[in-house]
């Protein structure tokens, strides 16, 4: 078990810079999230997949966030024109096939500093 | 999903059992109760779930109260590296967990 994988670690970007990462989901999982975590808080949902369609997404995601997974394995969440407010903890997680009460397995998070 | 009361910190002594409490009266009838923590710096790690019945596994147990209105995660020996912040969410399915702020707890030595 490989676990659910993030690249980069730590990203530190200028305000105004887009920025992309990248998840690498537990490889028999069809669903896949995005969460984002700001210091002292519990992780809040972004956006969710089953296979390659995005079934959901948060008000939290602005039109600066996007994220795809095109062919149903890895997924990339872009962030366009950086703020210093989106500096924060982005995490994946995955689950797999099965009941909707399977549960979810985190990466360990791209940290997102905007300067 | 059901709304989850915590206590914001607990304190355990290494070696003893740690019993983290959460409140979920509003929780309905087909909602899983689950439990994650987070080690700082680290993502979160699923520990446990469970509908109606007490659940055991390798990490810890759930007691559920007979009117699932509450339930207590017990962690039996716990060890330093039990020190995280523990989750509770009860939740129907998993496209929907919502996280509160957690219970940080301290295992001291």
């Amino acid at each position: 078990d490989t676990g659910v994988s993030q690249d980069p670690r730590h990203k530190i970007t200028k305000r105004g810079q887009n920025v992309t990462f990248r998840c690498d989901p537990i490889s028999e999982h069809n669903r896949l999230y995005w969460y984002r975590q700001t210091l002292g808080q519990g992780p809040e949902f972004l956006t969710y997949f089953q296979n390659e369609a995005q079934l959901e997404k948060s008000r939290l995601l602005s039109d600066r966030f996007s994220a795809e997974r095109p062919k149903g394995s890895f997924s990339t969440l872009e962030i366009q024109r950086t703020e210093q407010g989106d500096s924060a903890m982005y995490l994946c997680a995955s689950s797999g096939m099965g009941r909707l009460s399977s549960p979810l397995h985190f990466g360990n998070g791209t940290r997102l500093t905007v300067t | 999903d059901a709304k989850t009361t915590q206590p914001t910190s607990m304190d355990c002594a290494e070696g003893r059992a740690a019993n983290l409490p959460c409140n979920h009266s509003t929780i309905s009838g087909n909602e899983y109760v689950y439990w994650y923590r987070q080690i700082h710096s680290q993502g979160p790690q699923y520990i446990i779930h469970g509908l109606k019945n007490n659940e055991t596994n390798e990490m810890a147990s759930l007691i559920i109260t007979e009117d699932r209105k509450s339930s207590t995660l017990i962690l039996p020996h716990a060890t330093l590296r039990d020190t995280a912040v523990y989750y509770c969410i009860g939740l129907y399915n998993n496209n929907d967990m919502r996280f509160g702020a957690g219970t940080r707890l301290t295992v001291k030595p």
